[in-house]
């Protein structure tokens, strides 16, 4: 059984610019979840899909935006890059529409650092 | 809106104390609540899960509670150890997770 994978590992951009992340869900997992993580701070929900719809939102301007694929694996993109979105990027799969009722795995995260 | 505290945010104690890390919630309308281990720079590792109907759940030298009428949770390391060193996060979830700020524990040798 194959875990969450996430890349790349670090990445390094200028504001303004668009990122795109990637996360290939654990085997069976039909649901992903993708969370910012500041440092020093929790992670925050950015939103969450299932079986290829969006399935939940937080607090996120609509320049981040995602997408599922038929294999559950799924695409984390950011537009005109801030120096505030410089942070961990967390994906976590699970089984179930409801994510938050089913355990979460979470991938080794994307590290981006915005200049 | 569900606001999730942990304390304190910074731990330092000797090695082999056993020691207890809270986490407390303000609304008691929840799934589960889990406990994550995080080393810098790193993902998380998920350590406990406790369901909403249950009281406690333990691994190993870990031990966790939950007691939702009081919106707490609580991690018992028992006999901690300088690989425990890490930051410890708790999780309670609706349909999505909602994560405490962690607490920073230096197990000195």
């Amino acid at each position: 059984e194959t875990g969450v994978t996430q890349s790349p590992t670090h990445l390094i951009k200028t504001r303004g610019q668009q990122v795109t992340l990637r996360c290939s869900s654990q085997s069976g997992h039909n649901t992903v979840s993708w969370y910012q993580q500041a440092l020093g701070q929790g992670p925050q929900f950015i939103f969450q899909y299932y079986r290829e719809e969006e399935n939940g939102r937080g607090n996120f301007p609509p320049r981040f935006s995602g997408l599922q694929f038929p294999n559950y694996s799924s695409e984390l993109n950011v537009n005109a890059l801030e120096l505030d979105d410089s942070a961990l990027y967390l994906c976590a799969s699970s089984l179930g529409r409801l994510a938050g009722s089913y355990e979460q795995y979470f991938g080794p995260g994307t590290r981006l650092t915005v200049t | 809106k569900q606001e999730v505290t942990q304390i304190p945010a910074a731990l330092s104690v000797p090695e082999g104390e056993n020691l207890v890390l809270n986490c407390s919630f303000t609304d008691s309308a929840i799934y589960n609540l889990q406990w994550f281990r995080q080393d810098p720079g790193k993902g998380l590792t998920s350590l406990l899960l406790i369901q909403s109907s249950q009281r406690e759940q333990t691994s190993g030298r870990l031990n966790a509670s939950l007691d939702k009428s009081s919106g707490r949770s609580t991690l018992y390391i028992a006999a901690s150890q300088p690989g425990d060193s890490a930051t410890y996060l708790c999780a309670v979830s609706n349909y999505q997770l909602i994560w405490g700020a962690g607490t920073k524990l230096i197990i000195k040798p």
